[in-house]
């Protein structure tokens, strides 16, 4: 079985801070990774993923995730958040050998105050 | 180009009606997807096809529901004698199907409300 945990319901962070949001996962094999974003009113988009090679992943909007399979997490950050990064992120993995389809995290909201 | 499309992006309907829901993938996408996301959570697999393999069906949560898809393209999501617990967004995702790497690709989903 595979799960995923966001910890935070929300996360509320200044422009032009750094922001984190976290993400950790269960698969029995190796994981892909996923980031997806849900605009008000617009489908889940994404933003990058994670397959093998480098743990740094670099993504669209200036986002970034990093590997980190000893503590099995996958944090998704920014180095400066803008206030239409406000939205509804998703966590998602599959086990590699496993089925294609993806769990998703529960989703942590993103609040970037001017 | 043309992304994920589905319809009707609303669905108002009564306790115990069928309703049936539709999704176009992107063109070349050998992989669909379906996905429920109740109010606050997050998305719960149904329903997988890939080319013209089995579909895995193994998310798909009481035989009220079902799905088919014909070749590479539309795919029709059905729930039968619908319940109040069934109101959701309903999401329709694809992808190249050829890597198991690859991105899945959402459509902006069918909000059905069962009253």
């Amino acid at each position: 079985a595979q799960s995923v945990a966001q910890p935070e319901d929300q996360v509320n962070v200044a422009e032009g801070n750094p922001l984190t949001v976290k993400c950790t996962y269960s698969v029995s094999g190796n994981p892909y990774l996923f980031w997806y974003v849900q605009y008000p009113n617009r489908g889940l988009q994404f933003l990058l993923k994670y397959i093998t090679g480098d743990n740094l992943v670099k993504g669209s909007y200036g986002f970034e995730a990093e590997f980190n399979k000893s503590q099995t997490s996958f944090h998704l950050k920014k180095p400066s958040a803008l206030v239409s990064d406000s939205a509804l992120y998703f966590c998602a993995v599959r086990d590699i050998t496993g089925r294609r389809a993806l769990t998703f995290g529960s989703g942590t909201r993103l609040q970037v105050q001017p | 180009g043309a992304g994920v499309s589905q319809s009707p992006s609303n669905k108002v309907t009564e306790k115990g009606k069928d309703v049936e829901l539709r999704c176009d993938p992107i063109s070349g996408h050998t992989a669909l997807y379906w996905y429920r996301q109740r109010l606050g959570q997050g998305l719960e697999f149904l329903i997988y096809f890939q080319g013209n393999s089995a579909p895995d069906k193994s998310g798909l949560p009481s035989d009220r529901f079902s799905a088919e898809r014909t070749g590479e393209s539309v795919s029709t999501l059905t729930i039968q004698r619908t319940q109040q617990e069934d109101s959701a967004v309903y999401l329709c995702a694809s992808s190249l199907g050829g890597t198991d790497s690859s991105e899945q690709y959402f459509g902006p989903g069918t909000r059905l409300t069962v009253t």
